[in-house]
């Protein structure tokens, strides 16, 4: 398996800023994948950060809200812009690792509350 | 797309009992079923999962079982421990994009 560490674990930010979130992965990997959890809700993907290229948005996530950068196969940040209270949510770094590319692990998630 | 419907949203147990969480898929493509744990302060954990091939699979105390022609899936957890308690997710592949159902909040009363 794959050991992802991400950064900040958690912050409390004013409504209009930004907040970079990082994650660090042990291993290289393809793609990394971001996802949001609202409060008591399940996940959604975000985006899906390939190095080298775009990230791929999903629907209802634009990349003006939501830039990615991924500079190398170890590394990914994800920015949350312009924020407003309904931003607030855990948000996740993920990558797929086995020999058929499917198992997803995760890090432990940035709690993220605007004010 | 891919649609993952999971019951109970809220599931408690005694210690020692078992505890079972389903979930459907609609998806006939989706050929990957994953399990995971989400403990409170923490990313979810992968605790077991079961391809489209096969019908059952057992880990421990955690099993999963696998109905592709209702297109359900469910998961097992036997001679439950108060550590058991947190919220667990199941999830369908296809083209390796996972989609997750609602989850289920687990509480083991000791």
């Amino acid at each position: 398996s794959a050991v992802i560490s991400q950064k900040p674990s958690r912050d409390i930010c004013q409504r209009g800023t930004s907040l970079t979130i990082q994650c660090q992965v042990d291993s290289q990997v393809t793609m990394m994948f971001w996802y949001r959890q609202q409060p008591g809700q399940s996940l959604t993907l975000i985006a899906t950060a390939n190095q080298g290229s775009e990230a791929t948005y999903e629907s209802g996530f634009v990349i003006d809200k939501f830039p990615i950068s991924r500079p190398n196969l170890t590394f990914s940040t994800l920015t949350v812009s312009n924020m407003s209270p309904e931003d607030s949510s855990i948000y996740l770094c993920s990558v797929v690792w086995g020999a058929e590319g499917t198992e997803a692990f995760f890090g432990q998630g940035t709690r993220l509350t605007v004010v | 797309g891919e649609n993952v419907e999971q019951h109970p949203s809220t599931l408690s147990v005694q210690e020692g009992d078992s505890a079972v969480i389903k979930c459907t898929y609609s998806d006939s493509a989706s050929n990957y079923f994953p399990w995971y744990k989400q403990e409170l302060g923490k990313g979810p954990q992968l605790i077991i999962d079961i391809r489209s091939n096969v019908g059952e699979k057992k880990d421990q105390r955690i099993a999963v079982t696998l109905n592709k022609t209702a297109k359900h899936f469910s998961l097992h957890i036997t001679e439950t421990q108060p550590e058991d308690s947190a919220v667990y997710f199941c999830a369908a592949s296809s083209a390796r994009q996972l989609t997750f159902g609602s989850g289920t909040q687990l509480t083991v009363l000791p």
